[in-house]
């Protein structure tokens, strides 16, 4: 059982214009969301989090929103540049312990 | 500071072989996280260390095991290899003591079973 989706395996995104990415979870436990950028051949890279008392985290072009009551976050990276292609993985964490769950990730395609 | 530096990035073993995969974390990172990558599977959590000792485990059989040594740096070893078990095994440092704080990843060590 997934407790992390993210539904969408690819995007394609004009450069300039904006990315929306998503992800959904299904534990209530989970208090930690963050997301993580993979290109190939290297490992992930952390991107920006939110803890869930917050609805909305910024940091420069991204910005990740957090809808508790749907458990739903999204990032969204304004303007999509084609150094953003990769992969990207939504990742939750509950307050238990210090194992991320993560989802299966969305690539990103920013065509110039 | 270095990052996580996992080895060897490469391996290639076949069936019912062991494998044993290294892990150097950040300098003064204690607790060390293995995960397995494969091909639309996303991340899948396989064990954490903290201060030599394991302290979260995910829902991999037996075959699959670690330790961490005195100076942070971890080993995870593969009995009996499987097909299946090909992937990208990658292997994350933290200075947290405790969750919610960001994973510093390895480039991985890719495993082939043939």
């Amino acid at each position: 059982d997934q407790q992390v989706k993210q539904n969408s395996p690819s995007l394609s995104v004009q450069e300039g214009r904006i990315s929306i990415l998503n992800c959904d979870y299904t534990n209530s436990m989970f208090d930690y969301f963050l997301w993580y950028k993979k290109y190939p051949a290297e490992g992930p890279t952390f991107l920006i989090s939110i803890s869930s008392i917050k609805d909305k985290n910024e940091d420069g072009r991204f910005t990740v929103f957090l809808n508790k009551s749907a458990k739903h976050l999204s990032l969204h990276i304004v303007p999509s540049q084609p150094g953003d292609s990769a992969v990207y993985f939504c990742a939750a964490l509950n307050n238990a312990g210090n194992m991320l769950t993560f989802g299966g990730g969305t690539r990103l395609m920013v065509k110039p | 500071k270095a990052g996580v530096t996992q080895t060897p990035r490469y391996l290639i073993k076949t069936r019912g072989q062991q494998v044993t995969l290294s892990c150097s974390p950040i300098s003064g990172h204690r607790s060390v996280s293995w995960y397995q990558q494969t091909p639309g599977q996303g991340l899948q959590f396989l064990f954490e260390y903290f201060s030599e000792t394991q302290r979260n485990k995910g829902n991999f059989p037996g075959r699959f095991s670690g330790r961490q040594f005195s100076n942070s740096r971890s080993e995870m070893n593969v009995s009996t290899l499987e097909l299946g078990d090909s992937a990208l095994y990658l292997c994350a440092s933290s200075d947290a003591g405790t969750g919610g704080e960001k994973l510093f990843f390895g480039s991985g060590t890719q495993l082939s079973v043939l």
